[in-house]
């Protein structure tokens, strides 16, 4: 159970394009889901929280117009990278949260982005 | 301020050894303690977790210590095996916050055969 799909698992771009990150709870429904991006050898940082049917909040300096995010049903958010240039090179991870269990959250396997 | 610190940065450990990750947190409002690993280019999975409520939570080889006078609490891996090589992250949450989790900067683990 609790099962977190993001979908692609690695796209190569080029840069001025929009690229689309899928995040899917397979077996549960999420009334959060977090976005989160990882530079290599470093931790987890927190971009946005996205709650179903509303505006996600996004953390100080990330950009909301870049970074645009969709959390339109229980088990789907998506992540645009609009205009993606190459420092939008990262690892970009989803998570869910369910209170159901653990109550935690539970991640995706992540999507690693390379803009040309 | 980093809410959470985690320690050390990495670690070498021989197969069967013991491997301790530390974490220490400022706010005692935070009432869930998990911890994840992540092996190379995959997401983090949850491990084990913990609650104030009590000081010490098992599961096979993985062990949570937790001290709520001394804020801190700490991972032990007994037996540890080459295939626990990953990188460890503790986390903290507080009650109403959506689960939202504040990270440590995490733990290469390598066990050496």
């Amino acid at each position: 159970g609790a099962v977190v799909s993001q979908h692609p698992s690695r796209v190569i771009c080029k840069s001025g394009t929009s690229v689309k990150i899928e995040c899917r709870s397979l077996d549960f429904q999420a009334t959060t889901m977090f976005w989160y991006r990882q530079f290599p050898k470093q931790s987890l940082m927190l971009m946005a929280t996205s709650n179903e049917g509303s505006k996600a909040t996004y953390e100080q300096g990330v950009e909301k117009d870049k970074f645009l995010i969709n959390h339109a049903s229980l088990t789907l958010s998506t992540l645009t990278v609009t205009s993606a240039h190459p420092e939008d090179s990262s690892f970009y991870i989803c998570s869910a949260w369910t209170t159901l269990g653990t109550d935690t959250q539970y991640f995706g396997p992540g999507t690693r982005l390379t803009v040309l | 301020q980093q809410q959470v610190k985690q320690s050390p940065q990495s670690l070498i450990v021989q197969k069967g050894g013991i491997s301790i990750i530390n974490c220490a947190y400022e706010n005692t409002a935070f009432d869930y303690f998990p911890w994840y690993q992540q092996f190379p280019g995959k997401g983090p999975a949850l491990l084990i977790a913990i609650r104030p409520d009590v000081s010490e939570k098992k599961e096979g080889r993985f062990t949570i210590s937790f001290n709520k006078s001394a804020k801190q609490f700490s991972l032990h891996i007994m037996d540890s095996q080459p295939g626990d090589s990953a990188t460890y992250f503790c986390a903290a949450s507080k009650e109403g916050s959506q689960g939202n989790l504040i990270f440590g900067k995490g733990t290469k683990l390598s066990v050496k055969p």
